[in-house]
């Protein structure tokens, strides 16, 4: 199974400032049809995942534009422009390139 | 608006069986893959099931497989996933996920407990 690692795991953020979250893959997340699966989700307390990001770069409707996703191979960054309070909560980055698909151990982010 | 509702969930002795449903709306269910993940309490999410659009592909993690069966009914936009021989380790969270590899969104999820 692709091995998805996160880091840091727990991510202390200061409002007005950024942070960022790496995740890297144990192999490369191109799929046979060109894309690259690399997803982007947030989990309040309580709530469900609601992804963030999509195919590494692409922002869902909806979702601020202070998230960004970049990233290629097996080397992937989520990055906060400005942390706001409502930002709290668990990230998980998630690969659907290699069966079965995998999400990394999650990086909780909490408002310091 | 998309809704994915799940139902089935409860307690269940280690060896017993549950069947979960998925209520889905907002979308054309017959062109869309639907998945199972599932969280056991307090950590991370993990990947369980997956059913293409026509149900002529079905996915399965190696920890499910032999025990687990999805399935859907296109007529009535539902997605199931009968699960026998319960462990232990299956209690979590399951989440009915719309799509696969690129799933965009998912459901409040349901609550399984495997103990005795």
């Amino acid at each position: 199974d692709v091995v998805m690692t996160q880091s840091p795991l727990s991510l202390p953020g200061t409002l007005g400032q950024p942070a960022s979250i790496s995740c890297r893959s144990s192999q490369r997340l191109v799929h046979s049809d060109g894309d690259t699966y690399l997803n982007w989700f947030h989990q309040r307390p309580g709530q469900s995942p609601r992804r963030l990001i999509y195919k590494v770069s692409n922002r869902d409707s909806g979702v601020p534009d202070r998230f960004s996703g970049s990233g290629s191979g097996t080397d992937f960054t989520l990055k906060i422009s400005r942390v706001e309070a409502e930002d709290v909560g668990i990230y998980y980055c998630m690969q659907g390139a290699h069966w079965p698909y995998t999400f990394g151990q999650g990086t909780k982010l909490e408002i310091k | 608006e998309v809704q994915l509702l799940e139902s089935g969930g409860g307690l269940v002795q280690p060896g017993g069986s549950l069947r979960l449903s998925c209520a889905a709306s907002g979308f054309t269910f017959s062109s869309s893959s639907m998945s199972w993940v599932r969280q056991a309490p307090g950590r991370g999410l993990e990947w369980v099931s997956s059913i293409d659009g026509d149900a002529i592909g079905t996915y399965y993690t190696d920890s499910v497989k032999g025990r687990f069966t999805i399935s859907r009914d296109n007529s009535k936009n539902t997605v199931h996933l009968q699960m026998n021989s319960l462990r232990a380790d299956d209690t979590a969270v399951y989440y009915c996920a719309k799509g696969g590899r690129a799933t965009d969104f998912w459901g409040q999820g349901t609550l399984v407990t495997a103990s005795s």
